[in-house]
């Protein structure tokens, strides 16, 4: 059983930098095809999706939001890593990474719960 | 304003069927990427509804299926009951924004 869990600071000031970080278990990111994706959703929108880690290290990124983000993997730790900088205030919402594999056309297929970042002054 | 549009709500009563449309473009579903739904009840996380354009994954009830041609998509829920009042997403891949995925803006279904 795949399950994601999402951690990280709740509350944030602008121009601060946000790091979150993806606890997973039921795969592993050392095994062909396997990924974990970052989204994130404002309060009341859409959801946005972020960037995307797989096995062999390749990353994609958000065009939008590319020259502030970061993934990383930590592989013996089943942990996946997501820096935002120079947050703002638009920043603002939930932030959920989910699992991609081979299985399901890459899809999305197991979501963390979720964890809300607020950033204000 | 979103790539890939959606209508922003659709209703239905209980048992009657209804159907979201997902219209992207030549660079994202017209150019042969995958579409997957989700759906994302009230203050949960978003599920994984359809993948690879028509597939359901173990779990989802047929009620629920899924289709896509040109530079469209759609998701269809028959026999529509109360629980599935949500809002809906499409995702896919766009190869004009430098490899990097999307989202729809979301449809709200209201069951009446």
């Amino acid at each position: 059983q795949i399950t994601l869990k999402e951690s990280g600071p709740t509350l944030l000031k602008p121009t601060q930098t946000l790091t979150l970080t993806c606890t997973f278990s039921g795969f592993s990111l050392t095994s062909n095809g396997e990924g974990v994706g970052w989204i994130r959703q404002p309060p009341g929108q859409a959801l946005e999706w972020l960037a995307v880690i797989y096995w062999n290290d390749d990353k994609e990124y958000s065009s939008s939001l590319k020259t502030r983000l970061t993934i990383s993997k930590d592989t013996p730790k089943n942990q996946v890593v997501l820096t935002l900088t120079n947050m703002e205030p638009v920043d603002t919402g939930t932030y959920y990474c989910a699992h991609r594999g081979p299985y399901n056309n890459y899809a999305m297929d197991v979501w963390g719960q979720g964890t809300t970042v607020s950033v204000s002054s | 304003q979103s790539i890939l549009m959606q209508p922003p709500s659709v209703s239905g009563a209980p048992g009657q069927r209804v159907t979201i449309s997902c219209t992207g473009s030549s660079s994202n579903i017209g150019a042969g990427y995958d579409v997957h739904w989700f759906q994302q009840l009230p203050g949960t996380a978003p599920k994984l509804l359809i993948y690879g354009n028509i597939n359901r994954p173990s779990g989802v009830p047929d009620r629920f299926s899924a289709s896509k041609s040109g530079t469209s998509a759609s998701l269809a829920i028959t026999g529509l009951q109360a629980e599935d009042e949500a809002d809906y997403y499409c995702q896919s891949y766009d190869s004009n924004l430098g490899g990097s995925e999307l989202f729809g803006g979301g449809t709200k279904v209201t069951v009446l």
